[in-house]
């Protein structure tokens, strides 16, 4: 079936520094992809997504392009500030009649100033 | 705007205990509603998810099961507590699965 991976946490990061989050994919066709972000204490919420190949998500800074080749949706941020710190979740949407979001483990990212 | 409201944000509960988490939406009509899990090193998984009224799809055979007694409430129960019934619960409601809202989640540890 469908499913998502994306790499395991924690990740530490200082202020400032870049940030790479891996997220593969296998699934049927070619779905909708997006990354969720779930902050201390709070609901999770799309940060970005992206319908097809080559479409590029963007959202505060963070970015994540959609590639089919590699079937691969990598979240990207250049400058990472503390209030990044949160738990990222890399989903896609499955096709077909009964449409659903195949969410990954989740990445917990702790930025220090 | 729309608004979750999910409770208790945790729990604790012996094995074989009842469960019920209740779940309402304010701001919309007739959403489609949803509950996740997240269990411990792994990633959110559907259990069931509701398109109106009475109306429960499962996802997964389990221990749980679902119901949707008004338009803007959506109760995940059961009768008798696993311990692999731990986790991390969410809400979650939308127009179509891509815009999905989610509630700030129920921790619950059996056991």
């Amino acid at each position: 079936g469908d499913s998502v991976t994306q790499m395991e946490g924690p990740v530490t990061l200082s202020e400032e520094a870049f940030l790479t989050i891996n997220c593969t994919y296998t699934a049927t066709g070619y779905p909708s992809l997006f990354w969720y972000v779930q902050y201390p204490g709070e609901g999770l919420q799309l940060l970005l997504k992206a319908t097809k190949a080559d479409d590029k998500g963007s959202n505060k800074g963070f970015e994540a392009t959609y590639r089919k080749e590699t079937t691969s949706f990598h979240l990207e941020k250049g400058s990472v500030q503390v209030s990044d710190s949160a738990v990222y979740f890399c989903a896609l949407l499955t096709q077909g009649g009964s449409e659903k979001l195949v969410f990954g483990k989740g990445t917990k990212l702790t930025v220090n100033p | 705007s729309q608004t979750i409201h999910q409770w208790p944000a945790t729990l604790v509960q012996p094995v074989g205990s009842p469960l019920s988490l209740e779940c309402t939406v304010e701001g919309t009509s007739n959403p489609n509603l949803y509950w996740y899990r997240q269990a411990a090193g792994r990633g959110l998984q559907l259990l069931f998810y509701s398109v109106g009224i009475g109306q429960i799809s499962s996802e997964v055979p389990q221990n749980l099961s679902a119901s949707r007694p008004q338009d803007r409430q959506f109760i995940l129960s059961s009768k008798k507590l696993l311990l692999s019934d731990s986790g991390f619960y969410l809400c979650a409601l939308g127009q179509g699965h891509e815009k999905l809202f989610f509630g700030s989640g129920t921790q619950l540890s059996v056991l």
